[in-house]
């Protein structure tokens, strides 16, 4: 059963410090979303790729956000400095594009401190 | 701008009564819209879409292009329906515009 993975699952930081969040992708799909939940937005897109360009990161702050994928099997999504209001929990999706149906991941709950 | 709102973000009701999760849209386009859940402990998964025209576990959803929404309805709730529901708009070809959410209890 092909699952898509996110690590770590838990992350505590610093003010300031840089985070780092991977995704591998469930093989063979070609798109790939960041998404980040909070209580108070709900699920806001912050980024997507499809065939590892990026498609569309209006939902990102651009100043401290990064998404890339390296290759095919890794997404990564980085914030450097991080601040306490970017505790949120973060998920990857991913699919075949086309209105299909998006596989999400279980998420990284980050927490700044 | 294309939004969803889902009115409530919090809805109980017994076992047994009906259920309805209310979802509207704006989109100037075609729309395709979607309903997700994330039980407990479980990722958030597609529960249905409105193109399908299927029913998922009891619930149904439709489409109304009048009113611009797509509740989510079940007419005789089960315990184990307590989940976080969130409506979803397809924007575009692939980009998907989630509501805030409803966390549906269902007491015994």
């Amino acid at each position: 059963d092909a699952r898509v993975t996110q690590t770590p699952r838990h992350k505590v930081t610093e003010m300031g410090q840089e985070v780092t969040m991977r995704c591998q992708p469930i093989l063979g799909h070609n798109t790939v979303f960041w998404y980040r939940q909070t209580m108070m937005q709900g699920l806001e897109l912050l980024a997507y790729f499809r065939n590892r360009a990026p498609l569309d990161d209006s939902g990102m702050p651009k100043d401290r956000f990064s998404a890339e994928m390296p290759d095919a099997t890794l997404a990564t999504l980085k914030i450097q400095p991080s601040e306490p209001r970017d505790s949120a929990v973060y998920f990857c999706a991913s699919g075949l594009g086309n209105r299909d149906e998006q596989y999400f991941g279980p998420g990284t709950r980050l927490t700044v401190t | 701008a294309q939004r969803v709102t889902q009115p409530e973000k919090l809805l109980s009701v017994f076992k047994g009564a009906p259920v309805e999760l209310k979802c509207n849209y704006s989109y100037s386009g075609s729309p395709e819209l979607f309903w997700y859940v994330q039980y407990s402990r479980q990722r958030l998964q597609l529960l249905l879409r409105h193109i399908s025209r299927e029913s998922i576990k009891g619930f149904t959803a439709d489409l109304n292009k009048g009113e611009t929404s797509f509740h989510l309805k079940k007419p005789f709730a089960q315990e184990e329906d307590s989940a976080m529901y969130y409506c979803a708009l397809a924007q575009g070809a692939q980009k998907l515009v989630f509501g805030q959410g409803t966390r549906l209890t269902i007491n015994p």
